[in-house]
């Protein structure tokens, strides 16, 4: 099972609005990812955990904030974004940490008016 | 630096085979990834290559050599579906995630 599910699949929301996407897998993986991707781009790394723990932050915005409440779970919580912040989010985990392989989900489709 | 350069377009017919190339930096080296993806989906795992030569996986192969910083994909027998964008990537260079190429869009036509 390779396996990463994701909600909502799409979302519409308000410069003013809270937010949140999530991630799961319940693979056992110990690394989990957020990547930004837009249109005719490449996915953009956001956030590493790595056992639960942050590890990596590309200078992301503090409007983003990512949480994993446990080895299963990744969330991120978005407040006051901006238009030019809709784009696809995609979670991704790998098994034991960052080099090994990492399987995708299906991505949220955000759109900030 | 992790610049990793790949064709953005490719076009073939059914049936036929299509080579992809993908160049990247050599220093602090990692792997290679190879994935697919579809237009507003999520991208698919196709290949991991870390040491020198050819893996093959069905109609798809990948082919790595580290001193060149050179790797292609190989689709054989190409199918309507595989009509998709290719996404090369590398580790970063502290190995802790993806740096992905821009990608290149293989158009099948029948």
């Amino acid at each position: 099972d390779t396996e990463v599910t994701q909600t909502p699949k799409h979302l519409v929301m308000g410069m003013t609005n809270k937010k949140s996407l999530k991630c799961e897998q319940h693979m056992g993986h110990r690394a989990m990812y957020w990547y930004k991707q837009k249109a005719k781009k490449p996915p953009e790394l956001m956030f590493v955990y790595s056992y639960e723990k942050l590890s990596i932050n590309e200078s992301v915005p503090s409007r983003f904030s990512p949480e994993c409440p446990n080895s299963s779970l990744l969330n991120l919580h978005l407040h006051a974004l901006q238009p030019e912040d809709s784009a696809l989010y995609l979670c991704a985990s790998s098994r034991r940490g960052e080099q090994e392989t990492q399987y995708f989900g299906p991505g949220t489709r955000l759109l900030v008016l | 630096g992790q610049n990793i350069d790949q064709p953005t377009e490719m076009t073939a017919t059914e049936g036929a085979i299509v080579q992809i190339n993908c160049t990247y930096q050599t220093s602090g080296f990692n792997g290679l990834f190879w994935y697919q993806q579809h237009a507003g989906e999520a991208p698919t795992f196709l290949s991991y290559n870390v040491l020198d030569g050819l893996e093959e996986k069905g109609r798809f192969s990948s082919f790595l050599s580290r001193s060149k910083g050179y790797s292609y994909l190989l689709l054989k027998e190409l199918q309507m579906k595989d009509s998709a964008s290719y996404l090369c990537a590398k580790k970063n260079q502290a190995g802790t995630a993806l740096i992905f190429g821009k990608g290149t869009t293989l158009s099948v036509s029948s």
